[in-house]
């Protein structure tokens, strides 16, 4: 079946503009993550939606970032007047039910490059 | 200190060699315990799960040590296609901001 995808695959954008990035979960998954990943470095939780609950916006670095998730299935990450030190990669992560024990299934990324 | 440590590597070790290599996390709460790969400029994928007992999984072997904090990998009979970056992920259940990724191992094996 299909798995998570991520669009564009790359997005390169100048210091100050805004950019959206976006995240099909796979079908029936209620759990998505966002994290982000700079180069040789760990993942970053960003945001998680769970279902019709309230999103646990504890990762997002600034009130430049920002998240939505319509219909419980597609999710948006907007940066909004981009930074340079916001390139890196942003990956999504969708699970069944958000349960700890859940396997993670991640897209591909989108890498995002701020000149 | 970081939550979750990971030696960062590289471990360079020829075809056919056991490697292992460990996690420590600091929160005692951590309750569940996962190992990813992440080939290079790919995402990451499950590997496995650490159950308390231990587990294995054909040449991979996890275990978790509680009192000490910490998981390990074990691979045997190491494969060219076993080069990749290991990623440890511990997680509290308080919230999915306490699922923490390490910074990750990398492993290469040589011909």
């Amino acid at each position: 079946g299909a798995g998570v995808s991520q669009s564009p695959s790359n997005k390169v954008t100048e210091k100050g503009k805004d950019v959206e990035l976006r995240c099909d979960p796979i079908s029936g998954h209620t759990a998505l993550y966002w994290y982000r990943q700079s180069l040789g470095q760990g993942l970053e939780f960003l945001i998680y939606f769970q279902g019709n609950s309230a999103p646990d916006k504890s990762g997002l670095p600034s009130d430049r970032f920002s998240a939505e998730r319509t219909g419980g299935s597609v999710s948006t990450l907007t940066i909004q007047r981009t930074q340079q030190e916001d390139s890196a990669v942003y990956l999504c992560a969708s699970s069944l039910s958000g349960q700890p024990t859940d396997t993670q299934y991640f897209g591909p990324g989108t890498r995002l490059t701020v000149l | 200190r970081k939550e979750v440590e990971q030696d960062p590597g590289p471990f360079n070790v020829p075809e056919g060699a056991t490697v292992a290599f460990n996690c420590t996390y600091s929160n005692s709460a951590s309750q569940s315990f996962f190992w990813y790969r992440q080939d290079c400029r790919k995402e990451p994928k499950l590997l496995m799960s650490v159950y308390s007992s231990g587990n294995e999984d054909g040449r991979f072997t996890a275990q978790l040590n509680r009192a000490s904090q910490y998981i390990s990998l074990l691979i045997r009979d190491s494969k060219l296609s076993d080069s990749a970056t290991y990623l440890c992920v511990v997680n509290s259940y308080s919230s999915a901001s306490k699922i923490i990724f390490g910074s990750g191992t990398r492993l290469s094996i040589r011909p």
